[in-house]
């Protein structure tokens, strides 16, 4: 099966530009997460989607960044304005995961690298 | 509120050793916890998912453990390779459906 597609891979902004980065999750997924990793530390959830509706943003950081999932598949994740410390490696991931299926492994894309300068 | 640990932070083993990746949580309340690996410039690549029902999980040289009652797990790495050189990170799935990382082990297998 194909993987969790993410793009672009690397993105040098200035502080107060924006930013999209894309994520298309495996087929058939339900759940799909984003994730920020600063360097050094383990992946923050910033917001999960069940199908097209958001489970958990409460880590995300409303004034800055949004998050949509059109028709339950691909989802962006925006930042706008972007501040210094934004710089990170932002990592999507999907699973089949429901009430049904609890205990369904995640599966990572390779991330979007953004340096903020 | 879910609290993930990892130690060591880091681990330098020649080529060959037995080692022992160890993961404590500190709400025992878990759907499961799943064992990572990151290779640099890479997302999380999925090793070993252990249900909250369940002792152990193997995959081929890898073996991890889950202990509930203790908040603990490890994983088990026999006869390392140079290729096993990676950052390995444990997530434990809480009860409100949300994957909490530790900060990760970075394993370095020197040849």
């Amino acid at each position: 099966e194909a993987g969790v597609a993410q793009s672009p891979r690397y993105k040098i902004i200035e502080k107060r530009q924006s930013v999209a980065f894309w994520c298309n999750p495996i087929s058939g997924h339900a759940t799909l997460y984003w994730y920020q990793q600063i360097l050094g530390q383990g992946p923050k959830l910033l917001i999960q989607f069940q199908n097209n509706g958001v489970v958990d943003d409460s880590q995300l950081p409303k004034d800055r960044f949004s998050a949509e999932r059109l028709k339950g598949v691909d989802s962006t994740l925006k930042i706008q304005p972007a501040k210094l410390e934004d710089s990170a490696v932002y990592l999507c991931a999907s699973s089949p995961q429901t009430v049904e299926l609890p205990n369904s492994p995640l599966h990572f894309g390779n991330g979007t690298r953004l340096t903020v300068t | 509120k879910q609290e993930v640990t990892q130690i060591p932070a880091a681990l330098s083993v020649p080529e060959g050793e037995n080692l022992v990746l160890n993961c404590s949580f500190t709400d025992s309340a878990i759907y499961n916890l799943q064992w990572f690996r990151q290779d640099p410039g890479k997302g999380l690549t999925s090793l070993l998912l252990i249900q909250s029902s369940q002792r152990e999980q193997t995959s081929g040289r890898l073996n991890a453990s889950l202990d509930k009652s203790s908040g603990r797990s490890t994983l088990y790495i026999a006869a390392s390779q140079p290729g096993d050189s990676a950052t390995y990170l444990c997530a434990a799935l809480t009860q409100i459906d949300k994957y909490i990382f530790g900060t990760g082990t970075r394993l370095k297998v020197l040849a």
